[in-house]
């Protein structure tokens, strides 16, 4: 079963607006990591968070991490129409293993 | 550097044939991972190498089955496909662990068993 699972499944948006997806977990983790899948193709590491940060950026990305209630968040900024992809997160409690959510799928609309 | 090249990009097999998939890590990477990815079942882990030993195993059957060479090269093989081992077959490969570090994952192999 998977340990993490993002909401909302699907997001449609205009150019320009912020989008943000959820992740929820179920047991304590080490870290916390954001990937992007484009089409079916490979997943591209976005940020990874440690369970004790509370908040990190990479440009026009913020993801947040709330362990008490074991959720994260990921924010895109102004976003583009190649942010168009499907955005996981994935958990890790054992060090050898990473464990996706269902995935949050964004269209950006031009 | 070049990334994680995983070969063959596409695959068509019969029921009852087994499969071999090859992984080449970044230059210098340890620690290889392997997924299945499908509609159904999202994101699956299926197994983790290290200097040639398996760390860790999803919850496959022994069908799937995986080795790292000396060169960090990964290989999965499935046997006695099935139709629902069609699925998107993707490799990672970070320095050390891929939990607790960055994994870069490879474009993937897309097996479709008829």
């Amino acid at each position: 079963s998977q340990q993490g699972e993002e909401d909302p499944q699907a997001l449609s948006i205009q150019e320009g607006e912020n989008a943000t997806m959820n992740c929820s977990y179920k047991t304590s983790i080490n870290n916390l990591q954001w990937y992007r899948q484009n089409s079916g193709r490979g997943l591209v590491h976005l940020i990874l968070i440690r369970s004790n940060e509370r908040e990190k950026h990479s440009g026009r990305l913020r993801v947040t991490l709330d362990t008490s209630k074991k959720s994260s968040s990921l924010l895109i900024t102004a976003s583009r129409a190649a942010d168009t992809a499907s955005y996981f997160c994935a958990t890790d409690y054992n060090d050898y293993k990473l464990s996706f959510g269902a995935g949050t799928t964004v269209t950006v609309r031009a | 550097k070049a990334g994680v090249t995983q070969t063959p990009r596409y695959l068509i097999k019969t029921r009852g044939q087994q499969v071999t998939l090859s992984c080449s890590p970044i230059s210098g990477h340890r620690s290889v991972s392997w997924y299945q990815q499908t509609p159904g079942q999202g994101l699956q882990f299926l197994f983790e190498y290290f200097s040639e030993t398996q760390r860790n195993k999803g919850n496959f059957p022994g069908r799937f089955s995986g080795r790292q060479f000396s060169n960090s090269r990964s290989e999965m093989n499935v046997s006695t496909l099935e139709l629902g081992d069609s699925a998107l077959y993707l490799c990672a490969s970070s320095l050390l662990a891929s939990g607790g570090t960055e994994a870069f994952f490879g474009q993937g192999t897309r097996l479709t068993v008829v």
